[in-house]
């Protein structure tokens, strides 16, 4: 089966500017998650979807990011404005219900300068 | 915060087993232990989970002790491509119960 799919793979953009990534999930994949991933350490949740609804966004910094799933299909991660911190390895992923088995992309590598 | 203790890091020669400790003695009895792996610029990928009794697939092994405190990812014939991180991760049941990544082990493999 068809990976989860992100895009851009890279990015650089000016602190102030916006920017915003793409996730296209397994098909069939009812829950899907964004998650931020910054050198030296592990994946943090930004935010969790069950089909185009918000089950926990505790963790979004809601001033800058937001998140949508139109559909309950494809999601976007937007960042505006962004911050030199933002630096870091956007992953989305995705899972067949309440599973605790997910399928990660392979993410979108951000660098602020 | 995570609810797991791994070792920083670990080496593993070539064809040997790779034992990778996890300590979870706060576990709850409904909770689940899922190991994933990250191999350098990519995402993490699922290698298996246990609620109590010991599992086993294409990939590798996982020993959960009785108590269940404490668990082992056991990897029989390690090779150079798995070197990554792993991450124990300590999951209940339920849509709201998103995976959450601690720092993981860093597995070396070396010829």
């Amino acid at each position: 089966e068809a990976g989860v799919a992100q895009s851009p793979r890279y990015k650089i953009i000016e602190k102030r500017q916006s920017v915003a990534f793409w996730c296209n999930p397994i098909s069939g994949h009812a829950t899907l998650y964004w998650y931020q991933q910054i050198l030296g350490q592990g994946p943090k949740l930004l935010i969790q979807f069950q089909n185009n609804g918000v089950v926990d966004d505790s963790q979004l910094p809601k001033d800058r990011f937001s998140a949508e799933r139109l559909k309950g299909v494809d999601s976007t991660l937007k960042i505006q404005p962004a911050k030199l911190e933002d630096s870091a390895v956007y992953l989305c992923a995705s899972s067949f219900a309440r599973s605790g088995v997910y399928t990660f992309g392979s993410g979108t590598r951000l660098t602020v300068v | 915060d995570a609810k797991t203790t791994q070792p920083t890091s670990m080496d593993c020669a070539e064809g040997r087993a790779a034992n990778l400790p996890c300590n979870h003695s706060t576990i709850s009895g409904n909770e689940y232990v899922y190991w994933y792996r990250q191999i350098h610029s990519q995402g993490p990928q699922y290698i298996i989970h246990g609620l109590k009794n010991n599992e086993t697939n294409e990939m590798a092994s996982l020993i959960i002790t009785e108590d269940r405190k404490s668990s082992t990812l056991i990897l029989p014939h390690a090779t150079l491509r798995d070197t990554a991180v792993y991450y124990c991760i300590v999951r209940g049941p339920g849509a709201g119960t998103a995976l959450i990544f601690g720092k993981g082990t860093t597995l070396s493999v070396s010829s």
